[in-house]
């Protein structure tokens, strides 16, 4: 059974930072891309950042470059997302995703981790 | 950035009845189209991929449609479970990957 669960959220003061982490099991980690997506509250999906599978290729959202930086251990079947000089606009639940078998969506999500930027 | 518009933003249907959520792109995303399903503080599921491609486990009751910048979710019956939050997602121009900003289906 794919499982992900997220863990590393809280509360955190504008302009401090917060490291994700994301634990894989069930699959061959190394052979997919992973993703995070996040949610504001009462909001719609954005995603946010997305690693290929040796870590080679990473692409952002705009909003996060310079500052959001995803990065992945695939002896730990791991995926983190380093957040630095966090905005008030950053709060969200943040999600791990999978990439699919034919494409670039999301067939497994973990629960999510909770990010609250607030002084 | 190809931008995802989901209409209408809320639907009232019935239990029994057909539900039609519908997806537009301001660009052709050929069949990269999924769509997702999201409960209260959960998270969200797939539920068709390619655009009319069920997921694994997904009911048959659900199906997709469409291909360039329209597309179509359709719920045959709704049961109970049914009521939730959808959202569109393109696949075929990133980044970014683009969401819609969903259709709240709500028991009538």
């Amino acid at each position: 059974e794919v499982q992900l669960v997220e863990s590393g959220g809280g509360l955190v003061q504008p302009g401090g930072s917060l490291r994700l982490s994301c634990a894989a099991s069930g699959f061959t980690f190394s052979s997919y891309w992973m993703s995070w997506v996040r949610q504001a509250p009462g909001k719609g999906l954005e995603w946010v950042a997305n690693i290929k599978q040796d870590g080679s290729e990473k692409y952002y959202v705009d909003s996060v470059k310079g500052r959001f930086t995803i990065s992945r251990d695939n002896a730990k079947n791991s995926l983190y997302l380093q957040m630095n000089s966090l905005r008030a606009e950053d709060t969200a639940v943040y999600y791990c995703a999978r990439y699919g078998d034919h494409g670039y969506y999301f067939d497994y999500w973990g629960q999510g981790t909770p990010v609250t930027v607030s002084s | 950035e190809v931008v995802m518009t989901q209409s209408p933003a809320t639907l009232s249907v019935s239990p029994g009845e057909r539900a039609t959520l519908s997806c537009r792109a301001s660009q052709g995303v050929n069949s990269n189209l999924a769509w997702y399903q999201q409960k209260p503080g959960q998270a969200p599921r797939l539920l068709i991929y390619g655009a009319s491609t069920r997921a694994t486990g997904i009911p048959a009751r659900f199906s997709g449609s469409g291909s360039g910048t329209e597309f179509t979710l359709t719920i045959s019956s709704l049961q109970s479970e049914d009521f939730a939050v959808y959202y569109c997602q393109q696949y075929n121009s990133w980044p970014p990957y683009t969401f819609g900003q969903g259709t709240k289906l709500e028991i009538k």
